[in-house]
């Protein structure tokens, strides 16, 4: 089946320094990924759309700036969350889709630490 | 404004009973559902989805029942296993709505044996 991997699965950085997030789709091509973030006992909320070779399509109050996503081919997407802040420590999902009758593959998460 | 509610944060099924998961949804737009199992720090996993051009889909334990002028689905798992235990999610989309899925707040399901 589809697998859609994400990396790093955790990660702890120093508060103002920049973290890349990669989500790779390994045996299909992905004309769309979603980003996602949760916070503790919440639900998954969208943060961005990209489509590959156009810009990210973000959710109301999420801070474009602050989170770049990049969608450079079919098969990779990269969230850059910058500066970043305790408040921004939260789990991290991306997800890859080939149209929604295709179904949606989730990466494995990526757990944000900021210190 | 939650457009897809779980209403129910937790159940307690015993094993081999049914499990009902119950999931509204208020944007009539929406004509596609899904239902996602999820582990703490791990990335949602698939489980069974339904078109809003059927009312029932089964797949092995799982089924997914649609009431489309209640705005209702549910997820019946029978019989239920202690490997159950999860949160489980309700997500809906459709094309109107970019296909981006809309995800209720999760139902925290334990399965006791």
């Amino acid at each position: 089946g589809a697998v859609v991997s994400q990396h790093p699965s955790w990660v702890i950085c120093k508060s103002g320094t920049s973290v890349k997030i990669e989500c790779r789709s390994l045996d299909f091509q992905a004309t769309t990924m979603f980003w996602y973030r949760q916070f503790p006992k919440q639900s998954l909320m969208l943060m961005a759309t990209s489509n590959e070779g156009s810009k990210a399509t973000y959710e109301q109050g999420v801070e474009k700036d602050k989170f770049l996503i990049n969608h450079a081919s079919l098969t990779l997407s990269t969230l850059t969350v910058t500066s970043a802040h305790p408040e921004d420590s939260s789990f991290y999902i991306c997800s890859a889709s080939v149209g929604a009758s295709y179904g949606y593959t989730f990466g494995s998460g990526t757990r944000l630490t900021v210190v | 404004d939650q457009q897809v509610k779980q209403n129910s944060p937790s159940l307690s099924v015993q094993e081999g009973r049914i499990s009902i998961l119950n999931c509204d949804y208020t944007n009539s737009m929406f004509d596609y559902f899904l239902w996602y199992k999820k582990y703490p720090a791990e990335g949602p996993t698939f489980l069974i989805s339904i078109s809003s051009i059927k009312d029932k889909n089964e797949d092995g334990r799982f089924t997914v029942f649609l009431n489309k002028s209640a705005k209702h689905l549910s997820l019946h798992i029978v019989p239920s296993q202690p490997g159950d235990s999860a949160v489980y999610f309700c997500a809906a989309t459709s094309p109107e709505y970019g296909n981006k899925l809309v995800f209720g707040a999760g139902t925290i399901l334990r399965v006791k044996s």
